[in-house]
């Protein structure tokens, strides 16, 4: 059964240095996500992106985030100067169309020091 | 604007028991309405989901969820438990047409043997 992966599983980096989450879409999905889940908090969304261009972002994804599809098939996320704050599990779904099922990556855990 | 609050973090019941989550929500559009589950070291797997079909809402692992308009309600059910479903449960809601889902905080669930 197809499936959302993501790399890497573990991430640690010192506050202020830029950092790459991968991920890998479901092949034939169009819509793709992240969220995030600060321990013990609620998941919440970050940003989705479909076409090659953002269709929606929350107000935690200030200028710090960015997204991009630098090919047919990965979908990543970069945070240029963490913050201590920034420390969370962050989530990649994917969907096949708009309001349709989000399939859920297993996450990377971010923790800034 | 959407949201949903999930009653109690942690609930433990017995092995064979009926299990019983609760979700509330709140929408200004009429909601979409999702149960997911997360197994530990895992991504968010979907269980079931409300689109404005049928109220009772069958999933899998013989999980069900009833959409209840007139108390705000989704909560979710299993007539009885089993050890493998230990893990901790997520409900998110969703305007028709909007792609964001917006999560409740959670539901731990131990499963007494």
């Amino acid at each position: 059964e197809p499936e959302v992966t993501q790399t890497p599983s573990h991430q640690v980096t010192q506050m202020g240095q830029e950092v790459i989450l991968r991920c890998v879409p479901i092949s034939n999905h169009l819509y793709f996500y992240w969220y995030r889940q600060i321990l013990g908090q609620k998941v919440e969304f970050l940003v989705s992106f479909y076409n090659n261009e953002i269709s929606e972002k929350s107000e935690i994804f200030d200028d710090q985030f960015s997204v991009e599809r630098p090919d047919g098939s990965n979908f990543t996320l970069k945070i240029r100067s963490t913050k201590l704050e920034d420390s969370a599990m962050y989530f990649c779904a994917s969907s096949p169309g708009q309001g349709e099922t989000q399939y859920f990556g297993p996450g990377t855990r971010l923790l800034v020091l | 604007a959407q949201s949903v609050t999930q009653l109690g973090s942690h609930v433990s019941v017995s092995e064979g028991a009926l299990v019983l989550l609760r979700c509330n929500y709140s929408s200004s559009v009429p909601p979409y309405l999702f149960w997911y589950v997360q197994y530990p070291n895992q991504g968010l797997q979907l269980l079931l989901k409300y689109t404005s079909a049928a109220t009772l809402v069958k999933g899998i692992n013989g999980f069900e969820a009833e959409f209840k308009k007139s108390e705000t309600s989704f909560h979710l059910t299993k007539p009885s438990a089993h050890m493998s479903d230990a893990a901790e449960y997520f409900c998110a809601v969703s305007g028709a047409g909007n792609e964001k889902l917006t999560f409740g905080t959670g539901t731990r669930l131990t499963i007494i043997p």
